[in-house]
């Protein structure tokens, strides 16, 4: 069946590069995504990767793609105290149903 | 500009009674979904909904109602809540169901069944 692996804890220093990863299992998704969680908030999309690319960057964020792992990471430049939360990856299959990591929490200290 | 709300955020109750949440949006989209969360499961999906009257299971339904007589509302109904069922619950939207739409979410209800 479906599954996505992540790692469930990052500690970094502040100004650092983080780097979150995770493992997916069905070659069919189309979109990859990382969503953000913050305290006591709900889920908000980073960003996402289609399937064709390698790797996409949005500011202090790079996303690298390897399809014949089935590997995705997640950069996050210069992380800044603000970048603690929980970040999940997700798939997406048919009919729009995306399938989550158990989440990675960062923790960002000075 | 609401968005997406969902109601109530924090919820106590007991073994047996039935409880409701509530998500409403205010977009329009045609694709809605609850999910549930977990330690350790990430989100994991209950029921979603393609359009008003049309809904179908997710992943983990068992013990859940839904409906949708209004594009958007979505409430979602455990009927006879148990503790199995403490959970945080993230109500999301989006404007269809393909796997090129984006999906926005609430900011959840924490749900405690004693």
């Amino acid at each position: 069946g479906e599954d996505v692996e992540q790692s469930l804890f990052l500690s970094v220093r502040e100004g650092d590069s983080s780097v979150i990863n995770c493992t997916y299992t069905d070659s069919s998704s189309t979109y990859l995504y990382w969503y953000k969680q913050e305290p006591g908030a709900g889920l908000q999309l980073l960003t996402y990767i289609f399937s064709n690319m390698d790797m996409k960057q949005d500011q202090r964020l790079t996303v690298l793609l390897n399809k014949k792992d089935k590997h995705l990471s997640l950069r996050i430049a210069d992380t800044q105290t603000g970048d603690s939360a929980i970040y999940f990856c997700a798939e997406i299959l048919s009919l729009g149903k995306l399938i989550f990591g158990a989440g990675t929490r960062l923790a960002v200290h000075p | 500009d609401a968005g997406i709300t969902q109601s109530p955020r924090y919820k106590i109750t007991e073994t047996g009674r039935q409880v409701t949440l509530m998500c409403h949006q205010t977009w329009s989209h045609s694709y809605m979904f609850w999910y549930r969360q977990d330690l350790g499961h990430g989100l994991r999906l209950i029921y979603y909904s393609a359009a008003a009257d049309i809904t179908d299971k997710g992943e983990v339904p068992d013990g859940y109602v839904v409906s949708r007589s209004k594009t958007e509302n979505f409430p979602l109904t455990l009927e006879s809540a148990t503790r199995s069922q403490t959970s945080v619950y993230f109500c999301a939207s989006s404007e269809e169901g393909g796997t090129f739409f984006t999906q926005y979410f609430g900011p959840g209800t924490r749900l405690l069944v004693l």
